[in-house]
């Protein structure tokens, strides 16, 4: 089944201590993103990968990390996590423009709390 | 920058009215628009995507235009029912992937 996974689905933890949500997909897809929801704001990107070893930042990428070493690998990292940062985080993964669909697809999500 | 803005933000129905949904943006220079449904602790799943060319797609009982020039989009639903009640967002998509989403209209279908 064509899916993006993230793992964990929740994390409690405290101020300071380093973190890593993965994300997955069995896609073959290059284009992977990370996204934060808040309430009232919709989803923000955090940073984005065109393809492996190429990552750029988003709208909102203080505090964050990411790395693409493998294609369907797309680590998020929160190096010094803060109660800022306590959100629903979204991964998600594209195909390349002249496949048959541009839409992007969701993982699951992860539900952050930092206390 | 882009700014999308969904109005209303939550919107209750009785079963069987048909919904309206709005979508308005800002940069009219988009690749595509996509409207996505979002239920409660799971992620998003695309609903319709429609390119810059186009005026309007359709899937069942969801038709979604678009007016580029005034940067608008509107999701209708014909014959609500309880399993359309969720959160409907609307993103706008440029040629490099990137998604601007609105906020959100909050649907209550009720029986």
């Amino acid at each position: 089944e064509a899916q993006v996974t993230q793992n964990p689905r929740y994390l409690i933890t405290v101020t300071g201590k380093k973190l890593t949500v993965t994300c997955s997909q069995n896609m073959n897809h290059e284009y992977m993103s990370w996204y934060r929801q808040d309430p009232g704001l919709g989803l923000r990107q955090i940073y984005y990968s065109m393809n492996v070893e190429v990552t750029d930042k988003g709208d909102v990428p203080e505090g964050y990390k990411v790395s693409r070493k493998e294609k369907r690998n797309f680590p998020l990292i929160l190096e010094s996590p803060s109660p800022n940062q306590t959100s629903l985080y979204f991964c998600a993964s594209s195909p390349p423009r002249d496949a048959y669909t541009d839409t992007q697809y969701f993982g699951p999500g992860t539900r952050l709390t930092v206390l | 920058k882009q700014e999308v803005t969904q109005i209303p933000a939550a919107l209750s129905v009785p079963e069987g009215e048909n919904l309206v949904l709005n979508c308005s943006f800002t940069d009219s220079a988009i690749y595509n628009l996509q409207w996505f449904r979002q239920d409660p602790g799971k992620g998003l799943t695309s609903l319709l995507l429609i390119q810059s060319s186009q005026r309007e797609q359709t899937s069942g009982r969801l038709n979604a235009s678009l007016d580029k020039s005034s940067g608008r989009s509107t999701l209708y639903i014909a014959a609500s029912q309880p399993g359309d009640s969720a959160t409907y967002l609307c993103a706008a998509g440029t040629n490099d992937y990137k998604l601007s989403f609105g906020a959100g209209t909050t649907v209550t279908v009720r029986a």
